[in-house]
């Protein structure tokens, strides 16, 4: 199967850079996904990894190395509004696109 | 822009009641999946489906079922609700099998008493 470990919380103040990880253990592997949800909200997705490497979107990068099972989530010029949480999640091996996810990490940036 | 709507936003209901969760999606996609998401527990998947009429278990399919009879309607059903049904429901959309990017509606706040 598969489980996913982040940390439950990261604080942070505005205009710093602020790196959420993401260790996995799978028995199949077909990338690593970032969502975003702020309270109250439904989560939107941010960024998917299916190779090695760091995709930037914007202020938001994320990381994956499959060698190390390991990923990260890179937020630059934090912003207040970038308070949130932030879910990593696995592709399934089945193929039908089902993901786990991890249990969230909450992103607190003040002033 | 993808749309997922949910039928309600919040839904109180009493223990063993028959409940029903609609979820539609008009992105024409192809699958479909039904989330509960807890304190602490992030999203645990209930049942998802990749066509019509067909459905497949999750994680926790336990005391739940599913129907979609249309392509863009995804329904979930509590046959008999408990207090541990308590939960936000997510329903959520894809396209396809080479992305794994989701598409969620709001949620639906059920609270079984």
């Amino acid at each position: 199967g598969q489980s996913l470990e982040q940390p439950s919380e990261v604080t942070a103040v505005e205009g710093a850079i602020v790196q959420i990880n993401c260790t996995y253990q799978t028995s199949g592997f077909y990338g690593l996904s970032w969502y975003q949800q702020h309270d109250g909200g439904a989560p939107t997705f941010l960024s998917y990894n299916a190779l090695d490497g760091l995709e930037e979107t914007g202020r938001f990068s994320s990381f994956l190395s499959r060698s190390d099972s390991y990923g990260y989530l890179l937020l630059q010029e934090l912003q207040m509004k970038d308070s949130a949480s932030y879910f990593c999640a696995v592709g399934d091996h089945t193929g039908f696109q089902k993901l786990v996810f991890g249990t969230g990490t909450r992103l607190l940036v003040s002033p | 822009d993808v749309k997922v709507t949910q039928s309600s936003r919040y839904l109180v209901k009493r223990t063993g009641e028959k409940v029903f969760l609609e979820c539609v999606q008009d992105m024409d996609h192809e699958n479909m999946f039904w989330y509960r998401q807890d304190p602490g527990l992030g999203l645990r998947l209930i049942y998802f489906s990749y066509d019509v009429k067909m459905k497949e278990k999750g994680d926790i399919p336990e005391g739940y079922s599913v129907s979609r009879e249309k392509k863009e309607r995804f329904s979930l059903i509590l046959e008999s609700a408990s207090t541990n049904q308590t939960s936000m429901y997510l329903c959520a959309s894809s396209q396809g099998t080479n992305s794994y990017e989701q598409y969620f509606g709001p949620g639906t706040r059920l609270t079984v008493t």
